[in-house]
């Protein structure tokens, strides 16, 4: 089974720290995805990477940066973090194919700004 | 603009009986559907996909039919348990020339099942 592994479950930071959201998959995805998860708006994409070195800006990334070194690792920074980016944070990958691939999520991590 | 839409926030169903919920979409450029499940505290797992030159998948208990001209598609559940209890994602693949695969969600339905 594909497992796709975020660092924390539970995270709390003051407004202005820099963060980093980790997400780790083990089986050898091209693509990978950080969306957000708000109540009344469903999961609105970050940022996703096609390829190690590779991003793109999804629909929602002001405020937010991510990095890609190595394929199986994608993380999400948040620059100055501020209390409207409190949510619930996901991760996913997915095998890159010309028509649509089922992605796969980690657990999410709950982020807490105060 | 949100090009996947969920109308119905919540669905409560009784034990037994059919669940049906919905989902419409606007970009007809549109080309793979996806329904998802999550549970609380959880990531969104997959149920089931159907390709836009389809217009009916079944996996067992699970139906998910896409009617193209109306641009809506829709997932029956039946019959419906109390485990079915969750919030049910529908998602839409755009084609990307690069990446391959970008999906968008739609908002999510909060589908309860009672025994």
């Amino acid at each position: 089974d594909v497992k796709v592994t975020q660092s924390s479950r539970y995270l709390v930071k003051r407004t202005g720290e820099k963060v980093f959201l980790e997400c780790v998959q083990d089986m050898d995805h091209e693509n990978m995805f950080w969306y957000r998860q708000d109540p009344g708006l469903g999961l609105r994409l970050i940022y996703f990477s096609y390829d190690v070195k590779m991003k793109e800006k999804g629909d929602i990334p002001e405020g937010y940066s991510v990095s890609r070194e190595k394929k199986e690792r994608f993380s999400l920074i948040l620059e100055s973090a501020s209390t409207n980016q409190t949510s619930m944070y996901l991760c996913a990958s997915s095998l890159w194919a010309p028509r649509g691939e089922r992605a796969f999520f980690g657990q999410g991590t709950r982020l807490t700004v105060v | 603009d949100q090009q996947v839409k969920q109308n119905s926030p919540s669905l409560s169903v009784q034990e037994g009986r059919i669940s049906i919920l919905n989902c419409d979409y606007t970009n007809s450029m549109f080309d793979y559907f996806l329904w998802y499940k999550k549970y609380p505290a959880e990531g969104p797992t997959f149920l089931i996909s159907i390709s836009s030159i389809k217009d009916k998948n079944e996996d067992g208990r699970f139906t998910v039919f896409l009617n193209k001209s109306a641009k809506h598609l829709s997932l029956h559940i039946v019959p419906s348990q109390p485990g079915d209890s969750a919030v049910y994602f529908c998602a839409a693949n755009l084609p990307e020339e690069t990446s391959g695969s970008r999906l968008t969600f739609g908002e999510g339905t909060q589908l309860t099942v009672n025994p």
